[in-house]
């Protein structure tokens, strides 16, 4: 079973639209939550972390936690041509488990 | 802005020889981690270090890995007899703290012939 899962596109939407990123994962005991931002060939790096449930805000993107179903989503509002990536949730328990990453073209 | 430094960002090896990937993660963070991720697929654990000591490793971690933290700012990754499946872009991090954000280095894209 994997620990974390995601959709891994690839992604298309048009230059300003909403892209929507989703996640489930299966350890129940998972306290913190990840969204890592990776373009071809780099690091990961840190877009965003959530540890209670609800949304949390950080200007164009929104996390969302729902610990019940074990899910966390990534939105991105007024989406860029600059924000096409691969999107790594990521989520910390005994390890720190990455999913495949969901790769997301924003089309100009 | 304090950042994870990695070197050397490439390597070429034959198989059987032994690397070392080195580097420096922010000065006052604590945990320290390895990744690795194989062209095309997703980032693995390897390890995680806390306190001078291996916190954690993963299936992948085995005998002919090993970490250490020979000097207050330095943490190294040996591969002792490398493999061609060994190949890889090796990513060290490190948080703060045991749950908290960890923050990659840019890697160390290793070739392993």
């Amino acid at each position: 079973q994997k620990e974390v899962e995601q959709n891994s596109g690839p992604l298309s939407v048009p230059e300003g639209a909403i892209a929507s990123l989703n996640c489930t994962y299966s350890d129940r005991g998972s306290q913190s939550f990840f969204w890592y931002r990776q373009y071809s060939g780099k690091s990961p790096e840190l877009i965003m972390s959530i540890y209670s449930n609800g949304d949390k805000e950080d200007g164009r993107f929104t996390a969302q936690l729902n610990k019940a179903s074990q899910y966390v989503s990534l939105l991105i509002r007024d989406s860029q041509p600059s924000d096409s990536a691969t999107y790594l949730c990521a989520l910390s328990g005994n390890q720190f488990y990455f999913g495949t990453g969901t790769s997301l073209t924003v089309i100009p | 802005e304090p950042e994870v430094t990695q070197t050397p960002s490439h390597q070429v090896t034959q198989m059987g020889q032994e690397v070392i990937l080195r580097c420096v993660p922010i000065s006052n963070h604590l945990y320290f981690y390895w990744y690795r991720q194989i062209l095309g697929q997703k980032v693995e654990f390897l390890v995680s270090f806390y306190n001078n000591e291996i916190s954690e490793k993963s299936e992948i971690f085995d005998d002919q890995f090993s970490v250490e933290r020979p000097d207050g700012s330095n943490f190294t990754l040996k591969i002792r007899s490398t493999k061609l499946e060994d190949s890889a872009m090796y990513f060290c991090a490190s948080s703060e703290m045991s749950s908290g954000t960890q923050y990659f280095g840019p890697g160390t894209r290793l070739l392993v012939l």
